[in-house]
């Protein structure tokens, strides 16, 4: 079974919009990690927010993380076409293994 | 190359046969883990070498699924008597560190992935 849990699975916005995606996961963490995914291969790594973190940028990208609630959230500010992508979120335990979402896609229109 | 690689990039095999994937991580990584990804899904955990460490392989599906790192560094996925649900696409990732217990993260790179169809 997988970790995290990404919601909406899809988003469909138009350039210029914020684009916002959430992830919930069950067990206790090292650290939560955001990846980008294109057309099924190439998978990169955007962000890394440790557990004792709460928010963290990264140019357009913002990424909060709750470990309260167990969630953390990605927004994409002024999304551009470019970015279309699934996006998945992946949590890290103690050991060092990563566990994934299913992903959220995301399509930006012109 | 500065990336982690794998050959081959697709592989198209008939159900029943063996096929090995392989791994080149990033020189000097001593982390390498191995995911695979079937269509429209995320990615799953299959295993996990560091160092000199006995590898997790909690993630391998069967028994038919086998992997080896040679010399700390190539790793190579083999999966035996291929079945039609192995069809995926097989990534691979280093890290600098994994040692369990450490304080210290370090990001994952992933390499481009092979893509298995078995027919």
């Amino acid at each position: 079974s997988q970790q995290g849990e990404e919601d909406p699975q899809a988003l469909s916005i138009q350039e210029g919009e914020n684009a916002t995606m959430n992830c919930s996961y069950k067990t206790s963490i090292n650290n939560l990690q955001w990846y980008r995914q294109n057309s099924g291969r190439g998978l990169v790594h955007l962000i890394l927010i440790r557990s004792n973190e709460r928010e963290k940028h990264s140019g357009r990208l913002r990424v909060t993380l709750d470990t309260s609630k167990k969630s953390s959230s990605l927004l994409i500010t002024a999304s551009r076409a470019a970015d279309t992508a699934s996006y998945f979120c992946a949590t890290e335990d103690s050991w060092g293994k990563l566990q994934f979402g299913a992903g959220t896609q995301v399509v930006v229109t012109p | 190359g500065a990336g982690v690689s794998q050959s081959p990039s697709n592989k198209v095999t008939e159900k029943g046969k063996d096929v090995e994937l392989r791994c080149d991580p990033i020189s000097g990584h001593t982390a390498l883990y191995w995911y695979r990804q079937s269509l429209g899904q995320g990615l799953e955990f299959l295993i996990y070498f560091q160092g000199n460490s006995a590898p997790d392989k909690s993630g391998l599906p069967s028994d038919r699924f086998s992997a080896e790192r040679t010399g700390g560094s190539v790793s190579t996925l083999t999966i035996q008597r291929t079945q039609q649900e192995d069809s995926a696409v097989y990534l691979c990732a280093s890290s600098a560190t994994g040692t369990s217990g450490r304080s210290a993260t370090d990001t994952q790179y992933f390499g481009p992935g092979t893509r298995l169809t078995v027919l």
